[in-house]
């Protein structure tokens, strides 16, 4: 069973839908990062979180530490959304991270 | 500032040649590592580096060497290269190594033949 596990692997949503994408966890863990990976294939960090939720302009992320859960939500979603959403954990003092398969997001016009 | 370069982007061998990856980062970041992304499975580390003269393996080390003599370059070299090195390969650094933020290179895409 792998460490870090997204739901859904693919997700299509019209424009202006909510959109929510799940991680779950199963290891201790000093932080947790949300990575947007955009079609030509670079990465780009949108969140770290240890505790709480996060916002940042339609894009809000949260962590549950006892239920080993984060959600990535984006409201009023937007075609230049679409891109793959990775989740990845930070255990131990070192920061090496371990990722999950990712979520494929397309939203429609 | 020009954050991460990741050099070159693209990049053919044949099995058995040897190269270097260039990462460099110009944010006076401590952390760097290398990771590679393969169809179906998350990134995955390969080296990292906690600061000059200090690197470290993680997760899927074999037939790749680094070298960090300068906090700004952490290099990836491949010894000799086979086809299952075939993989998209990212740089990326941090301030520190715990719990910072991470900047990543743009990717190399690697055919091994």
């Amino acid at each position: 069973k792998n460490e870090v596990e997204q739901s859904p692997q693919n997700l299509t949503a019209q424009e202006g839908e909510f959109i929510t994408i799940n991680c779950s966890y199963s290891v201790g863990i000093s932080a947790l990062h949300w990575l947007q990976q955009h079609p030509g294939g670079g990465i780009v960090s949108l969140f770290m979180l240890s505790s709480g939720k996060k916002k940042h302009g339609r894009l809000i992320a949260t962590i549950n530490i006892q239920e080993k859960h984060s959600s990535l939500h984006i409201t009023a979603s937007h075609p230049r959304d679409s891109a793959v959403y990775i989740c990845a954990v930070s255990k131990g003092s070192q920061g090496n991270l371990i990722f999950g398969k990712g979520t494929k997001l397309s939203v429609k016009p | 500032n020009a954050g991460v370069t990741q050099t070159p982007k693209f990049q053919v061998l044949k099995t058995g040649q040897s190269m270097t990856l260039q990462c460099a980062q110009d944010m006076n970041h401590e952390y760097m590592s290398w990771y590679r992304q393969d169809p179906g499975m998350g990134l995955r580390l390969i080296h990292y580096s906690v600061g000059a003269g200090i690197t470290d393996q993680g997760e899927v080390p074999n037939g790749y060497n680094v070298s960090r003599s300068t906090t700004e370059d952490f290099p990836l070299r491949l010894l000799s290269a086979a086809p299952s090195q075939t993989s998209v390969y990212f740089c990326a650094s941090s301030y520190e190594a715990t719990n910072e933020k991470l900047f990543f290179g743009s990717g190399t895409q690697l055919s091994v033949l």
